[in-house]
């Protein structure tokens, strides 16, 4: 499955902890966006990177939230000292020329702050 | 003005009905639209893709883009229980390089 691969599916942190998201851009794919979905708020834009460089990070809360995309290796989505708020289905999607090709999402990680 | 509005739904249509769903926006630099298709605990899957105005059909599945009504629809026909799912537009080719997403619309096909 040459698909977008996020891991965990589900990762169960307490207030306080660290979560990391991961997210394998298709093959071929060299923009990785990342959503966060809450229900019935539909998907909202957090970040837009290329490989080792940060191009939007406007969705992106100022503290305890950033995002990496290395030369090798996946994206990662880290929040630091989670709270109960940042409970939320995050969606990692990639793209072969950003904006200008349509997106291909993963199935998301889904994270529960106990 | 959100600059993508859906009706969030949800919309129940007997099996076999023609499905109508739509988008509109606000951002006449948008030229790039997507269609997305999401099931219940899994990602968007992408449905349609065009770009400017016009129409795309795929199988039971067609696209329009009316560009000077600020206006996109999604047709389904013949529709099935298993097109119950969340559809979502998305568009982008505005000024920065997001893909702006519609909250979606929850469909419901009745056997």
């Amino acid at each position: 499955n040459a698909g977008v691969m996020q891991n965990p599916r589900h990762l169960v942190r307490r207030r306080g902890q660290e979560a990391r998201l991961r997210c394998s851009p298709m093959k071929g794919h060299s923009h990785v966006y990342w959503y966060r979905q809450l229900p019935e708020e539909g998907l909202k834009f957090m970040v837009y990177l290329q490989k080792e460089n940060i191009i939007d990070e406007s969705g992106m809360p100022k503290e305890r939230f950033s995002a990496e995309f290395p030369k090798e290796g996946p994206s990662i989505l880290r929040i630091q000292q989670v709270v109960r708020g940042d409970s939320a289905a995050y969606f990692c999607a990639s793209s072969q020329t950003g904006a200008y090709s349509p997106l291909h999402f993963g199935n998301g990680t889904r994270l529960t702050v106990t | 003005q959100k600059e993508v509005e859906q009706d969030p739904g949800p919309l129940s249509v007997p099996e076999g009905a023609i499905v109508s769903l739509n988008c509109t926006y606000s951002n006449s630099a948008f030229q790039y639209f997507m269609w997305y298709r999401q099931y219940s605990r899994k990602g968007p899957e992408l449905l349609m893709y065009t770009y400017s105005s016009g129409n795309k059909e795929d199988g039971r599945f067609t696209a329009q883009v009316d560009k000077s009504s600020k206006y996109i629809s999604l047709f389904i026909r013949d529709s099935q229980p298993s097109d119950s799912a969340t559809y979502l537009c998305a568009m982008s080719g505005g000024r920065d390089d997001k893909i702006i997403f519609g909250k979606g619309t929850r469909l419901h096909i009745l056997p």
